[in-house]
């Protein structure tokens, strides 16, 4: 059974960082490029950035490029998303998700739970 | 980037009910489209994929046709767990984009 699980979200601060974590199993993780898709409170779903399946290639939103890193761990099953100079607009929930095809499709067939990031003063 | 509309944002259905919602691109997509649904609380969960192949384990009760701009899915016989939001979303073209999401409570 594929899970991811998300951890690392919590309070920050404006201009503050935070590293969120996303942690794989159920599936072959180093043959999948993932990705972190967000959900601001009772808002819609947002794409923020993808990973190709060794880390060759990085893939970020506009509004995130230069603040955020996507990167991943093959040895540890692992995703993680650097964010920093975190903004109010930031605050959502972020999900991990695989993406369906090998060679980067941006269809995400699996989503973990999320963690919640909030940026407040 | 492409835009997606869904319509309507929200539809009140009975027990039993046929639903559709249809979405929309900015610009041409071929089929590259899928459908998600979410309840309260809960992670996405993917229910179609090409604009109709449904994603394994997902009931029957689920459909997906459009092709090029335009979209639908279609609940059969809605269940008390089918009431959720909706949501579509574009992969053809990068970046990918999400419709505002279709609530389906009950009437």
């Amino acid at each position: 059974e594929v899970q991811l699980v998300e951890s690392g979200g919590g309070l920050v601060q404006p201009g503050g960082s935070l590293r969120l974590s996303c942690a794989a199993s159920g599936f072959t993780f180093s043959y999948y490029w993932m990705a972190w898709v967000r959900q601001a409170p009772g808002e819609g779903l947002e794409w923020v950035a993808s990973i190709k399946q060794d880390g060759s290639g990085e893939y970020y939103v506009d509004s995130v490029k230069g603040r955020f890193t996507i990167s991943r761990d093959n040895a540890r099953n692992a995703l993680f998303l650097q964010m920093n100079s975190l903004r109010a607009e930031d605050t959502a929930l972020y999900y991990c998700a695989r993406d369906w095809g090998v060679w980067g499709s941006y269809y995400f067939d699996y989503w973990g739970r999320g963690t919640l990031v909030t940026v407040s003063s | 980037d492409i835009q997606m509309t869904q319509s309507p944002s929200s539809v009140s259905a009975s027990v039993g009910d046929r639903v559709t919602i249809t979405c929309r691109a900015s610009q041409g997509i071929r089929n590259s489209l899928a459908w998600f649904q979410q309840k309260p609380g809960q992670a996405p969960k993917s229910l179609i994929y090409a604009a109709s192949s449904l994603q394994s384990g997902v009931p029957s009760k689920f459909g997906g046709s459009g092709s090029g701009t335009d979209f639908s899915l279609t609940i059969s016989g809605l269940q008390p767990e089918d009431f959720a939001t909706y949501y579509c979303q574009q992969y053809n073209t990068y970046p990918p984009t999400f419709g505002p999401g279709t609530t389906v409570d009950i009437k």
